[in-house]
């Protein structure tokens, strides 16, 4: 069965500290998908990254930089100089094939970060 | 405007009565879910729709009526609902390419729905 380990309930930073959040999964699949979402106070989900099981080059788009490690099943998060602005709730999601093509995610119960000026 | 627009935004309603929840997309995506979030627990899955078509019913009780008249709409029909029932209510859309996905689920605001 498919499963996304977060195991960081909530983290408190204050603000220009780095922070990494960690994601471990687990999964059967040779090919699949993992995520990273942002789901600030107003609630939606806001799409961060998605990266491909056989790509495992490490990303960086500005202040975020993802470590993806296939030998470890992890797939963290790190914010660079972390802002106010930052703070919400983090989830790590894992896709899983489904029937006609369609995707379901399995989210990871979330980190909660919180920023301090 | 957003991509995903989810409507209501909050919701109250008691245990014998009917509502319903709506979810439109402007992507152009052919698949469209309802995840459920509950506080503590991870997001749940509970209806995945793919060219209108119902393809995973993730175990979701009878109270909880989806309905897709077509690519870009969503509905889910609430009725007889528990205190336990209360929690925000996610709609999502993506775009399904043959056997995989391999593009994000955009996700609307939520229904933060109250079973009183």
């Amino acid at each position: 069965a498919q499963k996304v380990t977060q195991a960081q309930t909530e983290i408190s930073v204050v603000e220009k500290e780095d922070v990494t959040l960690d994601c471990v999964y687990e999964t059967r699949d040779t090919t699949y998908y993992l995520f990273w979402y942002k789901q600030p106070p107003s609630g939606e989900l806001v799409f961060l990254i998605r990266r491909n099981s056989f790509d495992e080059q490490n990303e960086i788009s500005g202040r975020y930089s993802w470590n993806f490690q296939k030998s470890t099943s992890s797939f963290n998060f790190t914010i660079t100089a972390s802002q106010v602005v930052d703070s919400a709730v983090y989830f790590c999601a894992l896709s899983e094939a489904r029937q006609g093509g369609s995707e379901k995610l399995v989210f990871g119960k979330g980190t909660k970060l919180t920023v301090n000026p | 405007e957003t991509g995903v627009t989810q409507t209501p935004r909050h919701l109250v309603m008691g245990m014998t009565n009917k509502k319903s929840l709506k979810c439109e997309q402007h992507l152009g995506h052919n698949a469209m879910y309802w995840y459920k979030q509950s506080a503590k627990k991870p997001l749940e899955l509970m209806f995945v729709y793919n060219f209108k078509e119902q393809t995973e019913n993730n175990s979701v009780p009878s109270r909880f009526s989806p309905e897709c008249p077509n690519s870009s709409h969503l509905f889910l029909h609430l009725h007889t609902l528990q205190p336990e029932d209360s929690a925000l209510y996610l709609c999502a859309s993506s775009q399904a390419k043959g056997v995989r996905m391999n593009t994000e689920a955009f996700f609307g605001q939520g229904t933060r729905l109250t079973v009183v």
